[in-house]
């Protein structure tokens, strides 16, 4: 599968602050997925990217679709408690395939 | 998007035992995926199950180890068999409708094998 390295590895934030993160693969994506994880729970979709310099939002957060397809960030706008969990960026595979690989994640941790 | 429940929530197992893990899906779904995430770690795929054909096991990944049964659209299961300790982890099911890539996952299932 294909390589995604995701940083930063972790984080602390100040409630109110507002952060990002990123993800980057050796290959092209063709589709960029964040997702986050609360303890306990199973990942939710937060945002899906298809097309290159693609810039989406859903409340708070922003993601965009780097423009050489190799690359995506997420933004959080002004913090807050409940942001805490892992975020995880994701894509195909290959190109038109359904498998997703997954980033190793960053976690989020607010700082009170 | 789909309602995905899974069961067992959580369970403790003893070693060499077997314990098979349930996926309802609230809808009929083509493509339904089983993922492992080790303590602290990412999401890695074990296989691809897909109703009518055989489960497709990425590399590392056996189907004597995790044999998968999919006899309908909104069901799977996953057996994890013959366990030892470093099969604690957390196994998740996910559903794609096959026409976006988005996948949408259950609320895992936590297994603890002593």
């Amino acid at each position: 599968g294909q390589q995604l390295n995701q940083s930063p590895q972790s984080m602390f934030i100040q409630e109110g602050e507002d952060v990002s993160m990123n993800c980057t693969s050796s290959s092209i994506f063709n589709t960029w997925l964040w997702y986050k994880q609360d303890p306990g729970e199973g990942p939710v979709l937060l945002i899906a990217l298809y097309k290159a310099g693609e810039l989406t939002s859903n409340g708070r957060l922003t993601a965009q679709f780097g423009i050489t397809r190799k690359d995506s960030f997420l933004n959080i706008s002004a913090s807050i408690p409940s942001d805490v969990g892992i975020y995880f960026c994701a894509g195909p595979t290959q190109s038109n395939d359904y498998k997703l690989s997954f980033g190793a994640g960053t976690t989020v941790t607010v700082r009170a | 998007s789909a309602v995905i429940s899974q069961k067992p929530s959580r369970d403790i197992c003893q070693r060499g035992t077997s314990l098979t893990i349930q996926c309802q899906v609230d809808s009929q779904v083509t493509m339904m995926f089983w993922y492992r995430q080790q303590p602290g770690q990412s999401l890695t795929l074990i296989a691809t199950a897909n109703q009518g054909s055989e489960a497709t096991y990425e590399s590392g990944f056996v189907i004597d180890k995790f044999p998968i049964s999919r006899p309908n659209l909104t069901f799977s299961t996953l057996t994890v068999s013959n366990m030892s300790p470093e099969d604690s982890s957390i196994y998740l099911c996910s559903v794609d409708d096959g026409r976006l890539n988005e996948q949408f996952f259950g609320p895992g299932t936590r297994l603890t094998v002593l």
